[in-house]
């Protein structure tokens, strides 16, 4: 039982590159989340997904497109990568959006852009 | 004003102390209220997590919530150098469906 589960690790990426971050949970949850932590600025959600086709945008989305490739699986990729992009992405699963679910995180993904 | 507050730190507790941590919100609606530890370099991970008024132990954790006052604490009891971490509070109000997520306090334990 993997938990969640993100690749790549590390990625540096050229101003306009694009890339895909990749996610997977083996937990049999409905919501799934992409989030990004930068320093002083804490975990800022970006989309999520509440259920299997579904997404909705979080609190800085700008730059960012997400897929719920299936129910196990939510990528986020960045189109054209600016400097502004740098941080550490963490995506996250839950049951549920309900009041009473945790969310359970990945490793994370550190990404720079140059 | 911040949606979910924490003291950022660094608090520093000397090693068998105990730790107190604090947490305020500001949405009187919030139902359940969420302990994060985060290691330098790692992902948040769920220590404990709180609903009713009052107190919730588990093992060396202590989560206290009191609604009244908009009020959540996590203390850690007999602190040892690997409780040496940021510890987030999230706070998830009743109507939407997301964590509002403080900034974490950074604690160090020192032997």
């Amino acid at each position: 039982n993997a938990g969640v589960t993100q690749t790549p690790k590390f990625q540096v990426l050229k101003t306009g590159q694009s890339m895909t971050l990749q996610c997977a949970q083996d937990m049999n949850h409905n919501s799934m989340y992409w989030y990004r932590q930068d320093p002083g600025m804490g975990l800022r959600l970006i989309y999520y997904s509440a259920s299997e086709g579904t997404t909705d945008k979080g609190e800085v989305p700008n730059g960012y497109n997400v897929s719920r490739l299936n129910k196990r699986e939510f990528s986020l990729r960045l189109e054209s990568a600016a400097p502004s992009q740098t941080s550490v992405y963490f995506c996250a699963s839950s049951e549920g959006t309900g009041t009473y679910n945790e969310q359970f995180f990945g490793p994370g993904t550190r990404l720079t852009v140059l | 004003q911040k949606e979910v507050e924490q003291n950022s730190g660094p608090l520093s507790v000397p090693e068998g102390a105990i730790a107190s941590l604090n947490c305020t919100y500001s949405d009187r609606g919030s139902q359940s209220f969420f302990w994060y530890r985060q290691y330098s370099g790692k992902s948040p991970e769920l220590i404990m997590f709180i609903y009713s008024n009052g107190d919730k132990e588990d093992g060396r954790f202590t989560a206290q919530l009191n609604k009244a006052s908009q009020y959540v604490s996590l203390l850690i009891r007999d602190s040892q150098p690997s409780d040496s971490a940021t510890y987030l509070c999230a706070v998830h109000a009743g109507n939407n469906r997301k964590l509002i997520w403080g900034l974490g306090t950074s604690l160090a334990v020192n032997p």
